[in-house]
């Protein structure tokens, strides 16, 4: 089981509402990401980072912002909540100095969002 | 464009059975290729992971087979249990870019009847 946790494991919201998804992983990776899962649909890289006060957007447009302030911490915010943000909000961590070849990425269990 | 395609999109046997889920991809550069089984409400788990040179990989139950010729993998599953209902996704990485960006299929479901 990878040491990767994200809080909460469901949310259900109002419209309008600031939420925070938290992300922690104790594994030292250099590397994380949050990817945006609909029901029977593949993942979608929303952010990524390479490490301390790196953030990058990914593939999937996202109104929601990241900050990578410690290596082990990566939180997703949503200054306004929507209901076509519900979704499941997964985080993952990899790490850097391995071969690309072997850079699994390991992924927590998930946020379930409902947004009202 | 990278793709992943998978199939079939959901699958039912019965407890005991094998069966095979297939996976084509046209990702390029080529990296690696994993299959990862994602239980409901969890996030995935990878099972196998194959790069260029490889072309079969076991797990336990699981055997997964890679022709990179043809850009087509398999991952079978063996003497099948309830256990096993889950998402299996198959999931491509590029050696284009730093980020080792993946590129993910939809998934099989897999339902284990008893």
């Amino acid at each position: 089981e990878a040491d990767i946790y994200q809080t909460p494991r469901y949310l259900v919201i109002g419209t309008g509402k600031k939420i925070t998804l938290e992300c922690s992983q104790t594994m030292g990776h250099d590397k994380m990401y949050w990817y945006q899962q609909d029901p029977g649909m593949e993942l979608h890289l929303i952010h990524y980072s390479y490490g301390v006060n790196s953030t990058e957007k990914g593939d999937l447009s996202s109104e929601s912002t990241v900050s990578r302030i410690r290596t082990e911490h990566f939180p997703l915010t949503l200054e306004s909540a929507r209901p076509s943000h519900t979704s499941q909000y997964l985080c993952a961590s990899s790490d850097g100095k391995a071969a690309p070849s072997h850079n699994e990425q390991f992924f927590g269990p998930g946020t379930r969002l409902t947004v009202l | 464009k990278n793709q992943v395609e998978q199939s079939p999109q959901s699958l039912i046997i019965l407890e005991g059975k094998n069966c095979t889920l297939q996976c084509n991809y046209t990702v390029s550069p080529f990296s690696n290729l994993r299959w990862y089984k994602q239980d409901t409400g969890r996030g995935p788990v990878s099972l196998t992971i194959m790069t260029f040179s490889e072309n079969t990989k076991s797990n336990g139950r699981y055997t997964a087979t890679l022709d990179a010729d043809t850009k087509q993998s398999s991952l079978h599953i063996t003497a099948s249990q309830l256990s096993d209902s889950a998402s299996y996704i198959c999931v491509v990485s590029d050696r284009g870019s730093t980020l080792g960006r993946l590129y993910f299929g939809r998934g099989t479901q897999l339902t284990v009847w008893p």
